[in-house]
């Protein structure tokens, strides 16, 4: 079975200037996260879909940040425009299914590291 | 206070060593817990899932506190390629969907 796949792995940009990544979950699963992982410190939950639906995205600064999942499927993660604090691993995650009570295993990809100079 | 909790190490043992982590959580109604291992610059991957009852796989251990809200892994026998960061992971949520807050890790450094 084929891992969830990420591009790029790095990026290196200014900042001011826009950022996109790219994330293909594992086959049928319905739920997809977007993270953010800042050194040190544990991953950061920024926006969790549903199908394509939003589920939850109350930690996503959206004032520069946004995300889509078109189809359901694959998802778009968008900084514009980047500030230095968000120099980080952007780690995205996915999971079968929802069933209330109990907690599927989330499959992380390997992440996008993001500099902003 | 944190959501999740737990000291960043790192613990540094011998090959062949016991070594315990702890993680204290804030919501007393959490749902599920996790431990999460991180190699260096790699993502996380489930290592396991902590029951009420406690639970084993192999030579790690581990153990929920519902009413101290901690969560434990005991590593034995400790080897070279348990050198990682060790993820303290809390479903807080009671509504069925899955939100995972993870603490921010503690480091193992395992030598010969």
């Amino acid at each position: 079975e084929a891992g969830v796949a990420q591009s790029p792995r790095y990026k290196i940009i200014e900042k001011r200037q826009s950022v996109a990544f790219w994330c293909n979950p594992i086959s049928g699963h319905a739920t997809l996260y977007w993270y953010q992982q800042i050194l040190g410190q544990g991953p950061k939950l920024l926006i969790q879909f549903q199908n394509n639906g939003v589920v939850d995205d109350s930690q996503l600064p959206k004032d520069r940040f946004s995300a889509e999942r078109l189809k359901g499927v694959d998802s778009t993660l968008k900084i514009q425009p980047a500030k230095l604090e968000d120099s980080a691993v952007y780690l995205c995650a996915s999971s079968s299914f929802e069933r209330s009570g109990h907690t599927d295993t989330q499959y992380f990809g390997p992440g996008t590291r993001l500099t902003v100079l | 206070r944190k959501e999740v909790e737990q000291d960043p190490g790192p613990f540094n043992v011998p090959e062949g060593a016991t070594v315990a982590f702890n993680c204290t959580y804030s919501n007393s109604a959490s749902q599920s817990f996790f431990w999460y291992r991180q190699d260096c610059r790699k993502e996380p991957k489930l290592l396991m899932s902590v029951y009420s009852s406690g639970n084993e796989d192999g030579r790690f251990t581990a153990q929920l506190n519902r009413a101290s809200q901690y969560i434990s892994l005991l590593i034995r026998d400790s080897k070279l390629s348990d050198s990682a960061t060790y993820l303290c992971v809390v479903n807080p949520m009671n509504t069925g969907f899955q939100k995972l807050v993870f603490g921010t890790g503690t480091r193992l450094l395992v030598s010969p």
